[in-house]
């Protein structure tokens, strides 16, 4: 079943890392017809573009977010990860994992349930 | 940054009613918009791309249209799974952009 899912810790203190993953299964990460992003939503708030990767290792970043952002592709484990260093509470958002098509229309076609990190000491 | 204004905010709405939903580029996105439904719990789920394609499965009561930087979705009778928030997102130049949201309530 094509799907994906992330996951990771819910909850990370302030000044630390935040880490998660995102496994895609019923499809491979190698597709390079597709970029694998990182999207979140602050409670109560919109959408918000993180960043994307492609499968070759190309990445693209959210300049909001002032080079705290890294997304890894492992074609091995057909999954991705987010690292988002020095966080704050205006970090603890829902962050969902999607997949983006390169080309035509560029949208995200495929997304996952979503996970909630609080970034609270 | 590309701004995405969704007008309204919310709606009130009945069932068999039509809908329509706005969405306004701050500059020219030509047909690079998207728009999706986000049900209460549950991920984004796509509708549209490029302004006016159906996607596979979404029910032909929904589409897309575009004038300008102007851009509507419209639900043509609502149902009653279509109660639910909905996003716009530009897709002409990174970074990606969404609207803030309209949500259809009863």
């Amino acid at each position: 079943q094509l799907q994906m899912q992330e996951s990771g810790p819910g909850l990370v203190k302030p000044s630390e890392t935040l880490s998660l993953n995102c496994r895609l299964s019923g499809a491979s990460i190698r597709d390079g017809t597709y970029y694998w992003a990182w999207i979140r939503q602050a409670p109560g708030k919109g959408l918000k573009w993180v960043g994307s990767a492609s499968s070759s290792g190309n990445t693209y970043y959210n300049p909001s977010l002032n080079g705290r952002v890294t997304i890894s592709v492992d074609t091995n484990k057909n999954d991705f990860s987010l690292s988002l260093t020095a966080v704050t509470a205006a970090d603890t958002a829902v962050y969902y994992c999607a997949r983006r098509y390169k080309f035509e229309n560029r949208h995200f076609d495929l997304w996952g349930r979503g996970t909630l990190v609080t970034v609270s000491s | 940054d590309i701004q995405m204004t969704q007008s309204p905010p919310s709606l009130s709405a009945s069932v068999g009613d039509r809908v329509t939903i706005t969405c306004r580029a701050s500059q020219t996105i030509t047909r690079y918009l998207n728009w999706y439904q986000q049900k209460p719990g549950d991920a984004p789920k796509l509708l549209i791309s490029g302004a006016t394609s159906l996607e596979s499965g979404v029910p032909s009561r929904f589409s897309g249209s575009r004038s300008g930087t102007d851009f509507n979705l419209t639900i043509s009778s609502l149902q009653p799974d279509d109660f639910a928030t909905y996003y716009c997102q530009q897709s002409f130049i990174s970074p990606p952009t969404f609207g803030g949201g309209t949500k259809v309530e009863t």
